[in-house]
């Protein structure tokens, strides 16, 4: 079964550019999310989609961060302009449903450097 | 609010056994998992507990307290792959949402 896949893998920008990353999770899989770990800490919830719709979306920057999944399937979340803060690898995982006990898969993540 | 603690650093030899301990305190409970990150990769999924007590699963356990807002995992027969950091992710009991700690990074020696 193929698992989470991300792209790109590493991306280095400039700050106030603009960056997309894309996601395609396990197939069949309703649930969605993007978490973004920066270096020594662990993963935080950006937002959360189930099928494509947005359940949670509490933790996302909206002046600069946005993100869709259309169709239910694949992914993009997008960050514009950039800050040096958003360095950081973006995680794309999934599950079956956002319930509980569903175990959450994760990508390899895109590794951002905004400098 | 969401409070997860756990140690940053743990060190261990081939062989050994370790605990990595974690106390949460998390605004609705439905379970706890643990995952493993090596450096430069994705976290695995290691083990779930819903119920108090330990869940055995080959060389690792995972143990639940939910009145203590406590887990741990223990890790036996160490070997040197097992070194990685260890991620405590409690979970909410809306969306099914993860809660993650900084992660213990464990280093293990030969």
């Amino acid at each position: 079964e193929a698992g989470v896949a991300q792209s790109p893998r590493y991306k280095i920008i400039e700050k106030r550019q603009s960056v997309a990353f894309w996601c395609n999770p396990i197939s069949g899989h309703a649930t969605l999310y993007w978490y973004q770990q920066i270096l020594g800490q662990g993963p935080k919830l950006l937002i959360q989609f189930q099928n494509n719709g947005v359940v949670d979306d509490s933790q996302l920057p909206k002046d600069r961060f946005s993100a869709e999944r259309l169709k239910g399937v694949d992914s993009t979340l997008k960050i514009q302009p950039a800050k040096l803060e958003d360095s950081a690898v973006y995680l794309c995982a999934s599950s079956l449903e956002g319930n509980s006990g569903n175990t959450i898969y994760f990508g390899e993540g895109s590794w951002l450097t905004v400098v | 609010g969401q409070n997860i603690d756990q140690p940053t650093e743990m060190t261990a030899t081939e062989g050994a056994i370790v605990q990595i301990n974690c106390t949460y305190q998390t605004s609705g409970f439905n379970g706890l998992f643990w995952y493993q990150q090596h450096a430069g990769e994705a976290p695995t999924f290691l083990s779930y507990n819903v119920l108090d007590g330990l869940e055995e699963k080959g060389r690792f356990s995972s143990f639940l307290s939910r009145s203590k807002g406590y887990s741990y995992l223990l890790l036996k027969e160490l070997q040197m792959k097992d070194s990685a950091s260890y991620l405590c992710a409690p979970q909410g009991s809306t969306l099914g949402r993860l809660y993650f700690g900084r992660g213990t990074q464990l280093t293990v020696w030969p």
